[in-house]
């Protein structure tokens, strides 16, 4: 059973950068095939789609938060990441890291989310 | 506000069937299949239903999707207490390019 665990700081300064990392285990993260998400929740609202990878690296961005992030892989070490830069409050959200994201792949395993917290 | 409009609340009495709508338009729901999530209080999104009545495994058959058109709904027979959950529906829209999610439907059984 494929599972998922997001890793990073909580809080993040405005203007800086929010890094977070997901962690794969139970399944290899090049299976063919497979993409990997991330997704975030502001708080008590709905969910908002931020980007996938594949394996080989690849990626596509949500149009909206283009600008501003990067997700990489690594997959020796079977994580993969995500980089959103000029944070401000309105980035305060769970975030979620998930396997899928095309329109032929749902997402079909979620991490368990990370709170961060914009705010100096 | 959401690219496809869920009702914000549903609910049921135990052993009661409720329907959650997800409407959307002809880039995302009218073109693409529609997906749906639990999320337990709490607790992250689940994987619930996939190409629009599909049942991954493990999701009990009380479960069920369907979509016409623009619109697309989830039924949930047999409510139970464990059934209490907020449920989003989710597609790829063309247009957008990305996607999209309902608001969201908390399901409170009564």
């Amino acid at each position: 059973q494929v599972q998922l665990q997001e890793s990073g700081p909580g809080l993040v300064k405005p203007s800086q950068t929010l890094s977070l990392t997901c962690s794969v285990s139970g399944g290899s993260i090049s299976s063919g095939g497979n993409y990997w998400s991330w997704i975030r929740q502001h708080p008590g609202k709905g969910l908002e789609w931020i980007g996938h990878i594949y394996y080989s690296g690849s990626t596509y961005y949500s149009p909206s938060l283009k600008s501003r992030v990067t997700i990489s892989i690594d997959t020796s070490k079977t994580q993969f990441s995500l980089k959103l830069t000029s944070v401000t409050a309105a980035d305060t959200a769970v975030y979620y890291c998930a396997r899928g994201g095309t329109k032929q792949q749902p997402f079909d395993h979620w991490g368990q989310g990370t709170l961060v917290t914009v705010s100096s | 506000q959401s690219v496809l409009i869920q009702p914000p609340s549903a609910s049921g009495t135990p052993g009661q069937r409720v329907t959650i709508s997800c409407s959307g338009g002809s880039s995302n729901i009218g073109s693409n299949y529609v997906d749906w999530y639990q999320q337990l209080p709490g607790t992250a999104p689940k994987f619930l239903m996939y190409r629009n009545n599909q049942r991954p495994s493990g999701v009990p058959d009380r479960f069920s999707g369907s979509k016409s058109g623009t619109s697309a709904s989830l039924a949930i027979s047999g409510l139970r207490s464990e059934d209490e959950a907020d449920y989003y529906c989710a597609a790829w829209d063309d247009s957008l390019r990305r996607w999209v999610f309902g608001g969201g439907t908390k399901v409170t059984v009564l």
